[in-house]
Protein backbone atom coordinates (compact mmCIF):
# COMPACT_ATOMS: atom_id res chain seq x y z
CA UNK A 1 0.00 0.00 0.00
CA UNK A 2 2.05 3.16 -1.45
CA UNK A 3 -0.31 6.00 -0.65
CA UNK A 4 -0.49 8.71 -2.81
CA UNK A 5 2.68 8.67 -5.39
CA UNK A 6 3.86 11.59 -7.50
CA UNK A 7 6.50 12.02 -10.25
CA UNK A 8 8.91 13.13 -10.98
CA UNK A 9 9.95 14.49 -7.43
CA UNK A 10 11.87 17.18 -8.86
CA UNK A 11 11.92 19.26 -12.13
CA UNK A 12 13.78 22.43 -14.32
CA UNK A 13 11.75 24.08 -16.67
CA UNK A 14 12.12 26.73 -19.20
CA UNK A 15 9.68 29.61 -19.18
CA UNK A 16 7.19 28.40 -21.71
CA UNK A 17 7.74 25.04 -21.69
CA UNK A 18 5.19 22.34 -21.01
CA UNK A 19 4.62 19.71 -18.60
CA UNK A 20 2.40 16.64 -16.87
CA UNK A 21 2.91 16.15 -12.88
CA UNK A 22 1.25 12.49 -12.26
CA UNK A 23 -0.52 11.32 -9.06
CA UNK A 24 -2.09 7.91 -8.02
CA UNK A 25 -3.64 6.73 -4.73
CA UNK A 26 -4.38 3.10 -4.27
CA UNK A 27 -6.54 3.93 -0.95
CA UNK A 28 -9.62 3.60 -3.51
CA UNK A 29 -10.61 7.22 -2.36
CA UNK A 30 -13.31 9.59 -4.26
CA UNK A 31 -11.74 12.81 -4.06
CA UNK A 32 -8.36 13.80 -5.35
CA UNK A 33 -6.93 17.77 -4.74
CA UNK A 34 -3.93 19.63 -6.11
CA UNK A 35 -2.04 22.58 -4.16
CA UNK A 36 0.54 24.64 -4.80
CA UNK A 37 2.77 25.39 -1.27
CA UNK A 38 4.44 28.63 -1.16
CA UNK A 39 7.15 30.05 1.14
CA UNK A 40 4.67 32.32 3.86
CA UNK A 41 1.50 30.90 1.84
CA UNK A 42 0.57 27.62 3.51
CA UNK A 43 -0.75 25.52 1.02
CA UNK A 44 -3.36 26.52 -1.63
CA UNK A 45 -5.65 24.69 -3.39
CA UNK A 46 -5.52 24.63 -7.42
CA UNK A 47 -7.63 22.19 -8.59
CA UNK A 48 -9.82 19.47 -7.26
CA UNK A 49 -11.61 16.51 -8.66
CA UNK A 50 -14.49 15.43 -6.17
CA UNK A 51 -15.15 12.13 -7.51
CA UNK A 52 -14.29 10.38 -10.86
CA UNK A 53 -15.28 12.58 -13.75
CA UNK A 54 -15.38 15.81 -12.13
CA UNK A 55 -13.06 18.25 -11.69
CA UNK A 56 -13.82 22.22 -10.16
CA UNK A 57 -11.07 24.82 -9.92
CA UNK A 58 -9.80 25.64 -6.50
CA UNK A 59 -7.84 29.46 -5.37
CA UNK A 60 -5.16 29.57 -7.98
CA UNK A 61 -6.23 27.83 -11.20
CA UNK A 62 -5.22 30.35 -13.79
CA UNK A 63 -2.10 28.64 -15.93
CA UNK A 64 -3.03 25.01 -15.29
CA UNK A 65 -5.18 22.35 -16.38
CA UNK A 66 -6.03 18.78 -14.62
CA UNK A 67 -7.65 15.77 -15.93
CA UNK A 68 -9.31 12.89 -13.51
CA UNK A 69 -7.83 9.90 -15.86
CA UNK A 70 -9.81 7.17 -13.87
CA UNK A 71 -10.39 6.80 -9.66
CA UNK A 72 -6.80 6.55 -8.72
CA UNK A 73 -4.75 9.26 -11.02
CA UNK A 74 -5.13 12.84 -11.47
CA UNK A 75 -3.07 14.74 -13.01
CA UNK A 76 -1.89 18.39 -13.47
CA UNK A 77 -0.57 20.36 -16.43
CA UNK A 78 1.30 23.02 -17.17
CA UNK A 79 0.51 24.24 -20.54
CA UNK A 80 3.25 26.98 -20.72
CA UNK A 81 5.28 27.44 -17.52
CA UNK A 82 6.13 30.67 -16.60
CA UNK A 83 8.48 31.31 -13.38
CA UNK A 84 5.84 32.74 -11.04
CA UNK A 85 5.13 28.91 -10.89
CA UNK A 86 8.13 28.02 -9.39
CA UNK A 87 6.92 26.05 -6.05
CA UNK A 88 6.75 22.56 -4.37
CA UNK A 89 3.36 20.55 -5.43
CA UNK A 90 1.48 18.47 -3.27
CA UNK A 91 -1.33 16.20 -4.61
CA UNK A 92 -3.78 14.43 -1.68
CA UNK A 93 -6.49 12.59 -1.86
CA UNK A 94 -9.58 11.49 0.53
CA UNK A 95 -12.11 8.91 1.12
CA UNK A 96 -15.34 11.42 0.37
CA UNK A 97 -14.67 15.11 -0.30
CA UNK A 98 -17.00 15.67 2.47
CA UNK A 99 -15.59 18.32 5.57
CA UNK A 100 -14.35 16.14 8.30
CA UNK A 101 -12.67 13.27 6.07
CA UNK A 102 -8.40 13.20 6.30
CA UNK A 103 -6.67 14.31 3.71
CA UNK A 104 -3.54 11.72 2.49
CA UNK A 105 -0.91 14.01 0.87
CA UNK A 106 1.83 12.69 -1.52
CA UNK A 107 5.96 13.37 -0.86
CA UNK A 108 5.40 16.68 -3.46
CA UNK A 109 7.09 17.63 -6.75
CA UNK A 110 9.63 20.60 -6.48
CA UNK A 111 9.34 23.19 -9.68
CA UNK A 112 11.67 25.48 -10.55
CA UNK A 113 10.58 27.46 -13.74
CA UNK A 114 13.80 29.71 -15.57
CA UNK B 1 -14.81 33.74 3.19
CA UNK B 2 -13.24 31.18 5.33
CA UNK B 3 -9.68 31.70 6.86
CA UNK B 4 -7.45 30.63 9.18
CA UNK B 5 -4.41 32.36 11.26
CA UNK B 6 -1.81 30.90 13.25
CA UNK B 7 1.20 32.37 14.65
CA UNK B 8 4.00 33.12 13.01
CA UNK B 9 7.18 30.96 13.40
CA UNK B 10 10.35 29.81 13.75
CA UNK B 11 9.76 28.84 17.15
CA UNK B 12 12.10 27.65 19.12
CA UNK B 13 12.40 25.57 22.21
CA UNK B 14 14.41 23.35 24.27
CA UNK B 15 13.84 19.54 24.83
CA UNK B 16 10.91 18.83 27.01
CA UNK B 17 9.58 22.61 27.11
CA UNK B 18 5.81 23.12 27.14
CA UNK B 19 5.15 23.99 22.99
CA UNK B 20 1.59 26.04 22.51
CA UNK B 21 0.85 27.25 18.75
CA UNK B 22 -2.08 29.34 18.26
CA UNK B 23 -4.69 28.92 15.42
CA UNK B 24 -8.05 31.00 15.16
CA UNK B 25 -10.31 30.55 12.24
CA UNK B 26 -13.38 32.30 10.54
CA UNK B 27 -15.86 29.78 8.97
CA UNK B 28 -19.50 29.76 8.65
CA UNK B 29 -21.03 27.12 9.80
CA UNK B 30 -19.51 24.54 11.67
CA UNK B 31 -16.03 23.51 10.47
CA UNK B 32 -14.51 20.47 10.94
CA UNK B 33 -10.85 21.28 12.15
CA UNK B 34 -7.19 19.80 12.18
CA UNK B 35 -3.59 20.30 12.55
CA UNK B 36 -1.06 18.46 9.83
CA UNK B 37 2.52 17.87 10.46
CA UNK B 38 4.93 17.97 7.98
CA UNK B 39 8.71 16.53 8.28
CA UNK B 40 11.15 17.88 5.99
CA UNK B 41 11.41 16.81 2.52
CA UNK B 42 7.54 15.14 2.80
CA UNK B 43 4.36 15.35 2.35
CA UNK B 44 1.79 16.38 5.21
CA UNK B 45 0.33 13.89 7.02
CA UNK B 46 -2.73 14.21 10.09
CA UNK B 47 -1.17 15.05 12.96
CA UNK B 48 -4.77 15.22 14.96
CA UNK B 49 -8.57 16.78 14.37
CA UNK B 50 -11.66 17.66 15.67
CA UNK B 51 -15.04 17.52 14.22
CA UNK B 52 -17.23 19.59 16.68
CA UNK B 53 -17.12 22.08 19.58
CA UNK B 54 -15.84 21.29 22.51
CA UNK B 55 -14.21 17.87 21.02
CA UNK B 56 -10.47 17.25 21.51
CA UNK B 57 -8.00 16.05 19.28
CA UNK B 58 -4.73 14.43 20.32
CA UNK B 59 -1.95 12.36 19.06
CA UNK B 60 1.33 11.22 19.66
CA UNK B 61 1.05 13.96 23.37
CA UNK B 62 -0.08 16.73 20.94
CA UNK B 63 -3.79 17.94 21.78
CA UNK B 64 -5.88 20.53 20.39
CA UNK B 65 -8.92 21.53 21.75
CA UNK B 66 -12.15 23.05 19.28
CA UNK B 67 -13.22 26.03 21.18
CA UNK B 68 -16.62 27.52 19.14
CA UNK B 69 -16.79 30.71 21.69
CA UNK B 70 -12.71 31.78 20.50
CA UNK B 71 -12.59 30.03 17.71
CA UNK B 72 -9.92 28.82 18.10
CA UNK B 73 -8.24 25.06 18.22
CA UNK B 74 -4.66 25.50 19.48
CA UNK B 75 -1.98 22.93 19.82
CA UNK B 76 -0.48 22.06 22.93
CA UNK B 77 2.32 19.66 23.89
CA UNK B 78 3.85 18.91 27.28
CA UNK B 79 7.32 18.09 26.26
CA UNK B 80 8.50 18.54 23.42
CA UNK B 81 11.40 16.29 21.64
CA UNK B 82 14.07 17.01 19.09
CA UNK B 83 12.08 14.63 16.28
CA UNK B 84 9.31 17.12 17.02
CA UNK B 85 10.83 19.71 14.87
CA UNK B 86 8.99 20.37 11.84
CA UNK B 87 6.18 22.56 10.47
CA UNK B 88 3.09 22.57 11.60
CA UNK B 89 -0.72 23.30 9.81
CA UNK B 90 -4.08 24.39 11.25
CA UNK B 91 -6.96 23.59 8.67
CA UNK B 92 -10.44 23.51 8.46
CA UNK B 93 -13.08 22.57 6.22
CA UNK B 94 -16.48 23.20 6.13
CA UNK B 95 -19.24 21.09 6.05
CA UNK B 96 -20.77 20.92 2.20
CA UNK B 97 -17.71 22.04 0.63
CA UNK B 98 -15.17 19.61 -0.65
CA UNK B 99 -11.92 22.36 0.22
CA UNK B 100 -9.79 22.73 3.43
CA UNK B 101 -8.49 26.07 4.07
CA UNK B 102 -4.57 25.61 5.48
CA UNK B 103 -2.82 27.89 7.36
CA UNK B 104 0.63 29.21 6.53
CA UNK B 105 2.28 26.72 8.92
CA UNK B 106 4.40 27.30 12.14
CA UNK B 107 7.79 25.96 11.95
CA UNK B 108 9.01 24.21 15.34
CA UNK B 109 12.67 23.71 16.32
CA UNK B 110 13.56 21.48 18.95
CA UNK B 111 16.86 22.12 20.15
CA UNK B 112 18.54 19.31 22.51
Amino acid sequence: NAGVTQTPKFQVLKTGQSMTLQCAQDMNHNSMYWYRQDPGMGLRLIYYSASEGTTDKGEVPNGYNVSRLNKREFSLRLESAAPSQTSVYFCASSEKGQAHYEQYFGPGTRLTVT
Amino acid sequence: GDSVTQMEGPVTLSEEAFLTINCTYTATGYPSLFWYVQYPGEGLQLLLKATKADDKGSNKGFEATYRKETTSFHLEKGSVQVSDSAVYFCALSSSGTYKYIFGTGTRLKVLA
